[in-house]
């Protein structure tokens, strides 16, 4: 089955700078690949995803980049901010049912932007 | 619209209790899933179901059941608990559909402990 590994598991960072966390998986076959963010004692809430036939996706200060060759996808945060600072995770799906998916979640990045 | 609501917030067993803990959802969603949440850990499906009335076991299934009573509501019960399932859960919901790449919905988590 798919697994999926997230790097690092915590990232620190001044206010204004760029932060990037990177997934591999290790399904070939999956094909959709959203990201996560977590706010203390919340839900996990979708921030941004990408499909396979897609190379990068962007929306304001985050970008996501997908290399399917050598299965791996990163999140980008330019210009952090406090209400940044949150646990992030990446996720894959593999198999597509006809009612829904199965998301297999990275292990999770506890971000901190400093102001 | 609530989203998805999960009850209860909080809850402290004694190993060998059971309980069961509850989720709606009022976006129509066809497919809910519960999901385990541990440090370091990331989050694990438990079960999901694609539709009213199927349910399949994912990823971390051991010591749990559940109920999709009807589309709405999707309950999971622990039969007897144990210290190892000290975690916090969260029950999610998707459209599903054929177009799968549709965003999780998170509830809000029950913290559980059990001593």
């Amino acid at each position: 089955g798919e697994n999926v590994e997230q790097h690092p598991s915590t990232l620190s960072v001044q206010e204004g700078d760029s932060a990037v966390i990177k997934c591999t998986y290790s399904d070939s076959a999956s094909n959709y690949f959203p990201w996560y963010k977590q706010e203390l004692g919340k839900g996990p809430q979708l921030i941004i995803d990408i499909r396979s036939n897609v190379g990068e996706k962007k929306d304001q200060r985050i970008a996501v980049t997908l290399n399917k060759t050598a299965k791996h996808f990163s999140l980008h945060i330019t210009e952090t901010q406090p209400e940044d600072s949150a646990v992030y995770f990446c996720a894959a799906i593999g198999m597509i049912y006809n009612q829904g998916g199965k998301l297999i979640f990275g292990q999770g990045t506890e971000l901190s932007v400093k102001p | 619209n609530a989203g998805v609501t999960q009850t209860p917030k909080f809850q402290v067993l004694k190993t060998g209790q059971s309980m069961t803990l509850q989720c709606a959802q009022d976006m129509n969603h066809n497919s809910m899933y519960w999901y385990r949440q541990d440090p370091g850990m990331g989050l694990r499906l438990i079960y999901y179901s694609a539709s009213e009335g199927t349910t399949d076991k994912g990823e971390v299934p051991n010591g749990y059941n559940v109920s999709r009573l009807n589309k709405r509501e999707f309950s999971l019960r622990l039969e007897s608990a144990a210290p190892s399932q000290t975690s916090v859960y969260f029950c999610a919901s998707t459209r599903g559909g054929l177009a799968a790449y549709n965003e999780q919905f998170f509830g809000p988590g029950t913290r559980l402990t059990v001593l």
